[in-house]
């Protein structure tokens, strides 16, 4: 099946740092990817939407700034949070849409990272 | 109203017997839906999707869609303890874009 890696599995950093978390899909190019946050004990909110070479589209509420977004690749997304804050820690989890085939809106969902800001 | 909505838990069912897990949404435009299954501190992984009414078995699972209603049920045969999770209901309301329910949790307990 479909794998989908995340880079780092868990980070913790200073209030103020910026992180960088890493999606990728493995063995399939994957024209979309999505950025979604669980905060515990709550469902997954998506985030945005990421375009192999174009902007992402970030969902009502979630700040652009904040949540930078990069797909340079068909296999390879990037979300960087930058100047993070305690209120940011949270599992952060992407998805990747298969590029072609009878499943055309199958999601693989990633390990996740999860994200500490002390 | 929320757009995904699923019946509250936590739902505990004895080991062997069959678990219903209920979800309802909100935009009749919705093509497509699906169940995933997540343990505690991991992602989702899907069990099983459903883009037509009726019933779509996979093994132990059973997936049921009522667009008219604006359901999607799972059913889970023979419970085993390893099934207790947190089950979501996803909708693809656009260009691949899931909606989430907020989860049921269930236990199956020996």
């Amino acid at each position: 099946g479909a794998v989908v890696s995340q880079h780092p599995s868990w980070v913790i950093c200073k209030s103020g740092t910026s992180v960088k978390i890493e999606c990728r899909s493995l063995d399939f190019q994957a024209t979309t990817m999505f950025w979604y946050r669980q905060f515990p004990k709550q469902s997954l909110m998506l985030m945005a939407t990421s375009n192999e070479g174009s902007k992402a589209t970030y969902e009502q509420g979630v700040e652009k700034d904040k949540f930078l977004i990069n797909h340079a690749s068909l296999t390879l997304s990037t979300l960087t949070v930058t100047s993070a804050h305690p209120e940011d820690s949270s599992f952060y989890i992407c998805s990747a849409r298969i590029l072609a085939g009878g499943r055309f809106d199958e999601q693989f969902f990633g390990p996740g990272t999860r994200l500490t800001v002390l | 109203q929320k757009e995904v909505e699923q019946n509250s838990g936590p739902l505990s069912v004895p080991e062997g017997a069959i678990a219903s897990l209920n979800c309802t949404y909100s935009d009749r435009g919705s093509q497509s839906f699906f169940w995933y299954r997540q343990y505690s501190g991991k992602s989702p992984e899907l069990i099983m999707f459903i883009y037509s009414n009726g019933d779509k078995e996979d093994g132990r699972f059973t997936a049921q869609l009522n667009k008219a209603s604006q359901y999607v049920s799972l059913l889970i045969r023979d419970s085993q303890p390893s099934d207790s999770a947190t089950y979501l209901c996803a909708v693809n309301i656009s260009y691949g874009k899931l909606t989430f329910g907020q989860g049921t949790i269930l236990t199956v307990h020996p």
